[in-house]
C-alpha cells in the first residue's frame, strides 16, 4: 500500500540553527514527491518538488530536500532557520503522473524561537 | 501564476442547512480537488474531478457531494450540515504534477 509518514509532528529550533523535517514513503513505484508549507490561516504553498530528475532538489526560501530511494525518504532541510519559517509543513507523494493520486503526510509544525 | 479562488474565507452555518462551497481556477486545469483539514489528521481528500461532469470519491465522501458543470469551477455541497463537518476546507487544482491550493474556507456548523 502507498503511504507517507512524517516522523515528527512538532519540531522546535532556535533562529539560525539547522532545520530537519523528516518524511518517509512507502511505494512500489517511483513516486513524485513534494513539500508544501502552510502559514497560519493561509493555503498551502509549494516549497519544492522531486519528479525523477536530480535527487537533491532546491526550493524557495533556502529549503532543499534529498530523494533517497534506498531509504524511501525525502527529508526537508534548511541550513539556518528564520522566524518566518514557523509554519506547518506537509510532505506529499503523487503516485501517478496525472497527479490525481496524492497522499499527504499528517504535517509537521515547525516552531522557531529567538 | 495559477490562481485558485475559494469564494468564502469564513462561513458559519446552522445544523441541517445545505451549504455550498465554491472554488474557481483560472488556468484550465483538468483536475480539481476538495480536501478537509483537521488538527492531527492532516488533509483528507473528499472528492476530486478529472474532467467536467466527472467525479471520484476520495477518502471521506460521506455527507458531501460535488458539482463540476464548467471546467474552471468545482463546488462542494454539504447536503445537510452537521457539527462534525466544522473544518477547514481546501480546494486545489492540478495539471499533471503542478498542484495549486486555494486559501481555504473555514466552516463552522452550529
Amino acid at each position: 500500500a502507498q503511504s507517507v509518514t512524517q516522523l515528527d509532528s512538532h519540531v522546535s529550533v532556535s533562529e539560525g540553527t539547522p532545520v530537519l523535517l523528516r518524511c518517509n514513503y512507502s511505494s512500489s513505484y517511483s513516486p513524485s514527491l513534494f513539500w508544501y508549507v502552510q502559514h497560519p490561516n493561509k493555503g498551502l504553498q509549494l516549497l519544492l518538488k522531486y519528479t525523477s530528475a536530480a535527487t537533491l532538489v532546491k526550493g524557495i526560501n533556502g529549503f532543499e530536500a534529498e530523494f533517497k530511494k534506498s531509504e524511501t525518504s525525502f527529508h526537508l532541510t534548511k541550513p539556518s532557520a528564520h522566524m518566518s519559517d514557523a509554519a506547518e509543513y506537509f510532505c506529499v507523494v503523487a503516485f501517478n503522473q496525472a497527479g490525481t493520486a496524492l497522499i499527504f503526510g499528517k504535517g509537521t509544525t515547525l516552531s522557531v524561537s529567538s | 501564476d495559477v490562481k485558485v479562488t475559494q469564494s468564502s474565507r469564513y462561513l458559519v452555518k446552522r445544523t441541517g442547512e445545505k451549504v455550498f462551497l465554491e472554488c474557481v481556477q483560472d488556468m484550465d486545469h483538468e483536475n480539481m480537488f476538495w480536501y478537509r483539514q483537521d488538527p492531527g489528521l492532516g488533509l483528507r481528500l473528499i472528492y476530486f474531478s478529472y474532467d467536467v461532469k466527472m467525479k471520484e470519491k476520495g477518502d471521506i465522501p460521506e455527507g458531501y457531494s460535488v458539482s463540476r458543470e464548467k471546467k474552471e469551477r468545482f463546488s462542494l455541497i454539504l447536503e445537510s450540515a452537521s457539527t462534525n463537518q466544522t473544518s477547514m476546507y481546501l480546494c486545489a487544482s492540478s495539471d499533471r504534477l503542478e498542484v495549486t491550493f486555494g486559501s481555504g474556507t473555514r466552516l463552522t456548523v452550529v
